[in-house]
């Protein structure tokens, strides 16, 4: 089982919008709901973001959110903050053998 | 408040055996499966595995089935990651976290719905160095 795809790095001034990319294939994110993001600030522990391709745990400010179109999911951060900058990760459900799969991971910088 | 601590860190030589803990609620270890997940210095998150501490039953990524072995404590609300044999390229952060619920039905225990890790531990640093 392959990472799901992510690209490098993406970035934005204070106050713009970002979109994060996943590329999966029809054996995770294309064909399970189940598709979750992760902030990572350096030295610190993951962070859940995202769960259930768009649903935000209590305490995730609103400029986050998530969508899926296929086999791509897709994060967006809306009015671009200092603290966003971090690095993000995607994770799909991938069925009863593989069960999870992360991303490659994207670094977000805030310009 | 959900918390998950995990043991402090380690240094080993290659071929030494290590196993590393991760402690929560008894709730937490009654009700939801956890997984751990590894993080090479500079690299990505890879997921690991995951257990049941209800039952003890553990599942594994194939990339790492047959290199690590992923155990629990019910009763001290503890799992456990173990390695036999270290090796140099076993040098990494491990991350534990709470996955989704478990259930039980015909003797066998299954992942809910909610296939999300919501609360983690701090992070255990590994370095194998000869």
């Amino acid at each position: 089982q392959s990472a799901l795809t992510q690209p490098r790095s993406v970035s934005g001034s204070p106050g713009q919008s970002v979109t994060i990319s996943c590329t999966g294939t029809s054996s995770d994110v294309g064909v399970y709901n189940f598709v979750s993001w992760y902030q990572q600030h350096p030295g610190k522990a993951p962070k859940l973001m995202i769960y259930d391709v768009s649903k935000r745990p209590s305490g995730v400010p609103d400029r986050f959110s998530g969508s899926k179109s296929g086999n791509t999911a897709s994060l967006t951060i809306s009015g671009l903050q200092a603290e966003d900058e971090a690095d993000y990760y995607c994770c799909s459900y991938a069925g009863s053998y593989t069960l999870y799969v992360f991303g490659t991971g994207t670094k977000v910088t805030v310009l | 408040e959900v918390q998950l601590v995990q043991s402090g860190a380690e240094v080993k030589k290659p071929g030494e055996s290590l196993k590393i803990s991760c402690e929560g609620s008894e709730n937490t270890f009654t009700t939801y499966w956890i997984g751990w997940v590894r993080q090479m210095p500079g690299k990505g998150l890879e997921w690991m595995g995951i257990i049941y501490p209800g039952d003890s039953d553990a599942r594994y990524s194939p990339s790492f089935q047959g290199q690590v072995t992923i155990s629990a404590d019910k009763s001290s609300s503890t799992a456990y990651l173990h390695w036999s044999s270290l090796k140099a390229s076993d040098t990494a952060m491990y991350y534990c976290a709470r996955g989704p619920k478990g259930y039980c039905s015909g003797g066998r225990c299954f992942l809910a719905s909610d296939h999300y890790f919501d609360y983690g531990g701090q992070g255990t640093l590994v370095t194998v160095s000869s």
